[in-house]
């Protein structure tokens, strides 16, 4: 059974760019969990989705970060205008149920912005 | 708000030894949960303690949880060179928001 897929696994981009990163769940679940891993500020959560609704946003820096989950399938984490204090790890994560069960993470986009 | 804290966050201990990390949480939370990542890799899932009292076993990690306390510790028996890795707790701080720890970064050598 495949996990949680994330695209592209590397990008290197220059500042001011448009940057858009995919995931797709694991087929069933109804979560979604973007999260950012960074040196300085560990693992956060960004946003989350419950069947396909964004539920809790409120850990999105700024509003050059966006979010959406179109259908169950597909969720789409952008920013725009890329800042070099972008860089980080970018996580998808799904879950069916949510918390209290298995959270299965992706193996994670790794964004530079240079 | 919810604050987690791991210690210690390096570890570096001989193959066969045991160990134990402690993790501290500031308020409530009622589950608590612990992942390992290796290097480059992502998170897997080890444990999802639900309430007050729960310990958890899986080969030579043994996790427990003392929501009374605030702690929850992963032990190691005999550790072995392939539990080298980066293992978080996280405590929900939110409906769904883990809070992660700093992570320990532990590392067995022969």
């Amino acid at each position: 059974d495949a996990g949680v897929i994330q695209s592209p696994r590397h990008e290197v981009t220059e500042m001011g760019q448009e940057v858009t990163l995919r995931c797709k769940p694991i087929s069933g679940h109804d979560y979604l969990f973007w999260y950012r891993q960074t040196m300085m500020r560990g693992l956060e959560l960004l946003i989350y989705f419950n069947n396909n609704v964004p539920i809790d946003d409120s850990g999105m820096p700024e509003d050059r970060f966006s979010a959406k989950m179109p259908n169950a399938s597909f969720s789409t984490l952008k920013i725009q205008p890329s800042e070099p204090r972008d860089s980080a790890v970018y996580f998808c994560a799904s879950s069916l149920g949510g918390l209290g069960n298995t959270i299965y993470f992706g193996e994670g986009s790794w964004l530079t912005v240079v | 708000e919810l604050k987690v804290e791991q210690n210690p966050l390096f570890l570096s201990m001989q193959e066969g030894k045991n160990y134990t990390i402690y993790c501290n949480y500031s308020t409530t939370s009622d589950r608590l949960y612990w992942y390992r990542q290796d290097p480059g890799k992502s998170l897997e899932s080890l444990f999802v303690l639900l309430s007050n009292g729960a310990v958890k076993q899986e080969g030579r990690l043994m996790a427990s949880l003392d929501t009374k306390a605030r702690l929850s510790t992963l032990h190691i028996t005999a550790a072995v060179h392939d539990l080298s890795a980066t293992y978080f707790c996280a405590g929900q701080g939110g409906a769904q928001k883990l809070v992660f720890g700093q992570g320990t970064r532990l590392t067995i050598n022969p």
